[in-house]
């Protein structure tokens, strides 16, 4: 197991589209977290799963935003009519009830055009 | 509601110099504090943690930390910088489901 991973890396879009991004967690890990980074801020929290089910969303998830763990391995973070403010990192991390350390992918960069 | 904030927003050193990056938090219950380095266009690499315990935390590439209850305080040290230290440094506060809040995050520039 490599670490996570996240696909894909930069993600270009025209305003409007949709966009999707994939999260592969750590195999054993039960705990699935997305973040939103934008320049010179720290990570923001976005939504938190455990297994397959989707604990808690922050309110910076608009109802653009959704995102869905099925059978409780990899994680997709769907934006929809995207727009220019949606620009950011996108993070996501994996960690486990008995480890209290989240592992972090390498970011997926959004840029709306 | 937890929070956290970071004193620095950039921190300039010389190379070999001490340094010390300043991580205040608040929180009503016990927390989970931890100190991670970002290099540009990745993700986040846990440098340490504080979960219990002794309160003097050492990490990796020779940083350690030491959380100050009373002052609310997990201040991040290393006694000799070097070139490659340079990157964006983030504290953040965990709750009980793991989730994370990130200081604003300290840019700390070793100058050669």
């Amino acid at each position: 197991d490599t670490g996570v991973s996240q696909d894909p890396r930069h993600k270009i879009t025209k305003r409007g589209q949709n966009v999707t991004f994939r999260c592969d967690p750590i195999s054993e890990h039960n705990r699935l977290y997305w973040y939103r980074q934008t320049l010179g801020q720290g990570p923001e929290f976005l939504t938190y799963f455990q297994n397959e089910a989707q604990l808690e969303k922050s309110r910076l998830l608009s109802d653009r935003f959704s995102a869905e763990r099925p059978k409780g391995s990899f994680s997709t973070l769907e934006i929809q009519r995207t727009e220019q403010g949606d620009s950011a990192m996108y993070l996501c991390a994996s960690s486990s009830r008995t480890v209290q350390e989240a592992f972090f992918g390498q970011g997926t960069r959004l840029t709306v055009v | 509601a937890q929070s956290v904030t970071q004193l620095d927003s950039q921190v300039p050193v010389f190379e070999e110099a001490p340094v010390e990056l300043r991580c205040n938090y608040s929180s009503s219950v016990s927390v989970y504090l931890f100190w991670y380095v970002q290099y540009p266009n990745q993700g986040l690499q846990l440098l340490l943690k504080y979960l219990s315990g002794s309160t003097l935390v050492k990490g990796i590439n020779g940083f350690e930390a030491e959380f100050n209850k009373s002052q609310t305080s997990f201040h991040l040290r290393k006694p000799s910088v070097h070139i490659s230290d340079t990157a964006e440094y983030f504290c953040a506060v965990s709750e009980t489901t793991g989730k994370l809040i990130f200081g604003q995050g300290t840019t700390l520039q070793v100058k050669p």
